[in-house]
């Protein structure tokens, strides 16, 4: 079935990049998301990627996609306190009916320290 | 900037009551979700609703839930009779039908309900 895997926790210095990894099992995914979570609060969209792209930015963020290898990474350069937050990958098949479900990983706390 | 909103933020209940979660999405969107987190696990998926019917749900959304869209704005999530198993924060979303950006779905905040 459908699965998608994230490492749990990453650590890193203010200041430095920040690469959140993610893997998924679907093979007819759409588009992928990136979601932040901070503390207490809901699911905040940050960026998504079309399956036919390979890359985008958008100011700090960079994702690249290897459809290939169904890996996809989500890059915050110059990383910064306010970053700290859960970030989960979420991946979504394609939108027959106009809906559709996400699927996503376990998240990644990111800590970011002085 | 539109977005989705939820009430209550927390809800206490006790084991066998009903409860409902509202959600009011983006005006303008067609297509509204529902999924929820235990604590320390993954976000999963639980129904999705449009032109006031379900479209999917998931195996977790047994005869115990129920969707409804009341009026213009409002999207709920009833659960008839609830189980401590049921704890966990629920997030409602929203998203429309045209163009890959107007597909995207957006989320409340979350109702964290407590099952005792």
């Amino acid at each position: 079935g459908e699965d998608v895997e994230q490492s749990l926790f990453l650590s890193v210095r203010e200041g430095d990049s920040s690469v959140i990894n993610c893997t998924y099992t679907d093979s007819s995914s759409t588009y992928l998301y990136w979601y932040k979570q901070e503390p207490g609060a809901g699911l905040q969209l940050l960026t998504y990627i079309f399956s036919n792209m390979d890359m985008k930015q958008d100011q700090r963020l960079t994702v690249l996609l290897n459809k290939k290898d169904k890996h996809l990474s989500l890059r915050i350069a110059d990383t910064q306190t306010g970053d700290s937050a859960i970030y989960f990958c979420a991946e979504t098949t394609s939108f027959s009916g106009g809906y559709n479900k996400l699927i996503f990983g376990a998240g990644t706390r990111l800590a970011v320290h002085p | 900037e539109p977005e989705v909103t939820q009430t209550p933020s927390h809800q206490v209940t006790q084991m066998g009551q009903e409860v409902i979660l509202r959600c009011v999405p983006i005006s303008n969107h067609l297509y509204f979700y529902w999924y929820r987190q235990i604590l320390g696990q993954k976000v999963e998926f639980l129904v999705s609703f449009y032109n006031n019917e379900i479209s999917e749900k998931s195996e977790i959304f047994d005869d115990q839930f129920s969707v409804e869209r009341p009026d213009g704005s409002n999207f709920t999530l009833k659960i008839r009779s609830t189980k401590l198993e049921d704890s966990a924060m629920y997030f409602c979303a929203s998203s429309g039908i045209r163009g890959g950006a107007a597909k995207t779905q957006y989320f409340g905040p979350g109702t964290r309900l407590l099952v005792l």
